[in-house]
């Protein structure tokens, strides 16, 4: 079975600091994955995807992601943090051969420290 | 392009009543999905439709059921409201095709009196 899981349920920075929010992928397959950011009483905004066709993945607002196999990983980075990076982090596999399901992981509050 | 919107954005439900939540995806998409959020059990996967069949389903009693129409709209229902129904409930939709990205909606806040 596919699942991701997130190590550190919070995080803090300081503003310009580098992001690092840690995400690890279980998968017998070649996992389709996910970042997703979630701001306070909103939905959920798609950061970027990996879907096999590169190793190295850049998002909106200057995120990036990097699948590593030999890890099992796909942590997600920012060189410099703004404080509008605060906000609840989840990473997410898609699962099924079929459909659009998707499973997260529990999730990492960042806050940026000004 | 419009993104998904869900309806109503806030609900109050007394325990026992049942609810209806609607959800409009983005124009073109034909995947819904629904997804239960709360803060013990973070985000679970209630049900996936596709051109108004039910195409995966999460693990969920019987009380939680949904569809979608034509127009690619769907409502999810909630009958015999428990407690623990309490969550924010997000509608997401996706292209055509398996295991794309999913947009999300702002969600409706549900809260069980």
């Amino acid at each position: 079975a596919q699942s991701v899981t997130q190590l550190g349920s919070h995080v803090s920075v300081s503003e310009g600091a580098l992001v690092l929010l840690r995400c690890n992928y279980s998968s017998s397959v070649p996992p389709y994955l996910f970042w997703y950011v979630q701001y306070p009483n909103q939905g959920l905004q798609l950061l970027l995807k990996y879907t096999s066709a590169a190793t190295l993945v850049k998002g909106i607002n200057g995120f990036e992601a990097e699948f590593k196999k030999s890890e099992t990983s796909f942590h997600l980075t920012k060189p410099s943090a703004h404080m509008s990076d605060a906000a609840e982090y989840f990473c997410a596999v898609s699962r099924g051969r079929t459909g659009n399901q998707f499973y997260f992981g529990t999730g990492t509050s960042l806050t940026v420290i000004p | 392009k419009a993104g998904v919107t869900q309806t109503p954005r806030y609900l109050i439900k007394t325990r026992g009543q049942q609810v209806t939540l609607s959800c409009s995806p983005i124009s073109g998409h034909r995947s819904v999905s629904w997804y239960q959020q709360t803060p013990g059990q973070g985000l679970q996967f209630l049900f996936e439709y596709f051109s108004e069949t039910q195409r995966n389903k999460g693990n969920f009693p019987g009380r939680f059921s949904g569809r979608q129409f034509s127009n690619s709209r769907s409502e999810m229902n909630v009958s015999t409201l428990e407690l623990g129904d309490s969550a924010l409930y997000l509608c997401a939709s996706s292209p055509q095709g398996a295991r794309t990205e999913a947009f999300f909606g702002q969600g409706t806040r549900l809260t069980v009196v």
